[in-house]
């Protein structure tokens, strides 16, 4: 199986300080996608930024930018001025292109802001 | 308008009995997928399915089974609850990977 790696089970950031989640993946694809997903604590899955495997530039989304390093299999999340809302589980995950469109998760972290 | 619906949100059964639940889209897309998540696993493939009458394991299939009969329904049948199945279960739905996937709301299964 090609895994997904989130080595921070748990993280404290101050309000208003950039955080960044860490993401690794394993893969033999050429063409491939990165998502990251939020869940707050009402349960619900909610996207929050996407990157494909021959994207240039990093994906950004608001506050959101996801700082990818393919030779690395690295897709970072960051969160710049983190706010009491970002508080929630955070899942970095990966889908195959073209045909193989299943989408594998890491085991998540979970953001704490404090206030 | 919910995309995705679950049913039923929450569940409590017996074990050895059989469970259905259901995954309804209003959006068309090819592919309907059901996952289990439990603490410190994420999100683990049960089934995916690529169109009608077409569907494949994932990684945790044992103890699962699928059909989907319309486009527009994914129906994951427990076939005899076990205490181990006991989980959150999370229905998605992709067009294609690259236009993204949408989660329903969640359905908690709990096998007693």
């Amino acid at each position: 199986a090609q895994k997904i790696t989130q080595t921070q089970p748990g993280m404290f950031v101050q309000e208003k300080e950039a955080v960044t989640l860490d993401c690794t993946y394993d893969t033999s694809d050429q063409s491939y996608g990165l998502f990251w997903y939020k869940q707050p604590s009402s349960g619900e899955m909610i996207f929050l930024i996407y990157q494909g495997s021959y994207d240039e530039q990093n994906a950004t989304e608001g506050r959101y930018s996801l700082n990818f390093q393919k030779a690395r299999k690295s897709a970072n999340l960051v969160i710049s001025a983190s706010q009491l809302g970002d508080s929630a589980m955070y899942f970095c995950a990966r889908s195959a292109n073209f045909g193989n469109e299943k989408l594998t998760f890491g085991t998540g972290t979970r953001l704490t802001i404090i206030p | 308008d919910a995309g995705i619906t679950q049913s039923p949100r929450h569940k409590v059964t017996e074990t050895g009995t059989p469970v259905t639940l259901r995954c309804h889209q209003t959006e068309n897309h090819r592919y309907m997928y059901w996952y289990r998540q439990d603490p410190g696993h994420g999100l683990r493939l049960i089934h995916y399915s690529y169109g009608v009458k077409d569907t494949d394991k994932g990684e945790v299939s044992d103890g699962y089974s699928v059909s989907r009969s319309k486009t527009e329904d994914f129906l994951l049948t427990l076939e005899s609850a076990t205490s181990s199945q006991t989980s959150v279960y999370f229905c998605a739905i992709s067009e294609s990977s690259v236009l993204g996937y949408t989660f329903g709301s969640g359905t908690r299964l709990t096998v007693v």
